[in-house]
């Protein structure tokens, strides 16, 4: 069966700092990767995705995420943080064909300090 | 941008009452879904639907669910008789279907917010 890991419950930066928040993932094949928002009282918003092609890929609000096959990871970064990134992070991963049905990671909350 | 919306935001009501939660789907698109959030646990798929069936369930999504695309826009859960474990944070998503195999991706509304007591 497949899963993600996110390690860190909680992570605190500082505002302007740099941030990477970390995924794993234990699958049969490469999945589709995906890392969702949570900002506080909001839905889930997509920034970023991961199917084929470009290991490293951009998404929204400045944010990237790089895929390394050898490490099964599929790491969140953003070179300077703003305090409105303070937000929960999700890592999903869903199969290659059939349903699509993502399994998200436990998130990680992103604490900002001014 | 078009987005999904859920109705309501926040419900409160009693163990073994019936709750129908409401979603309308970005209109274009044809893949529809549940899922929820225990507070401070995982996001847990529920349950996909497609051409006015369900095409995917967990085992979560038991006899007390059901989903129903009552008309062209609406996408609603029932709860037919709540329990206190059933509280939780239901998101409804939607997606475009299926192309070329390229995967799709869900668009997930801000969520309703159940409260079983």
């Amino acid at each position: 069966a497949q899963s993600v890991t996110q390690p860190d419950i909680h992570i605190t930066v500082s505002e302007g700092a740099s941030l990477e928040l970390r995924c794993n993932y234990s699958y049969g094949a490469t999945p589709y990767l995906f890392w969702y928002v949570q900002s506080p009282g909001q839905g889930l918003q997509l920034l970023l995705k991961y199917f084929s092609g470009d290991t490293l890929v951009q998404g929204i609000k400045g944010f990237e995420a790089e895929f390394k096959r050898s490490q099964s990871s599929f790491n969140l970064r953003k070179p300077s943080v703003h305090w409105s990134d303070a937000a929960e992070y999700f890592c999903a991963v869903a199969p290659r064909g059939g349903s699509y049905i993502p399994t998200f990671g436990r998130g990680t909350s992103l604490i900002v300090h001014p | 941008e078009p987005e999904v919306t859920q109705t309501p935001s926040h419900q409160v009501t009693q163990m073994g009452q019936e709750v129908i939660l409401r979603c309308v789907p970005i209109s274009n698109h044809l893949y529809f879904y549940w899922y929820r959030q225990i507070l401070g646990q995982k996001v847990e798929f529920l349950v996909s639907f497609y051409n006015n069936e369900i095409s995917e369930k967990s085992e979560i999504f038991d006899d007390q669910f059901s989903v129903e695309r009552p008309d062209g826009s609406n996408f609603t859960l029932k709860i037919r008789s709540t329990k206190l474990e059933d509280s939780a944070m239901y998101f409804c998503a939607s997606s475009e279907a299926l192309s070329g195999g390229a995967g799709e991706t869900q668009y997930f509304g801000p969520g309703t917010r159940l409260l079983v007591l």
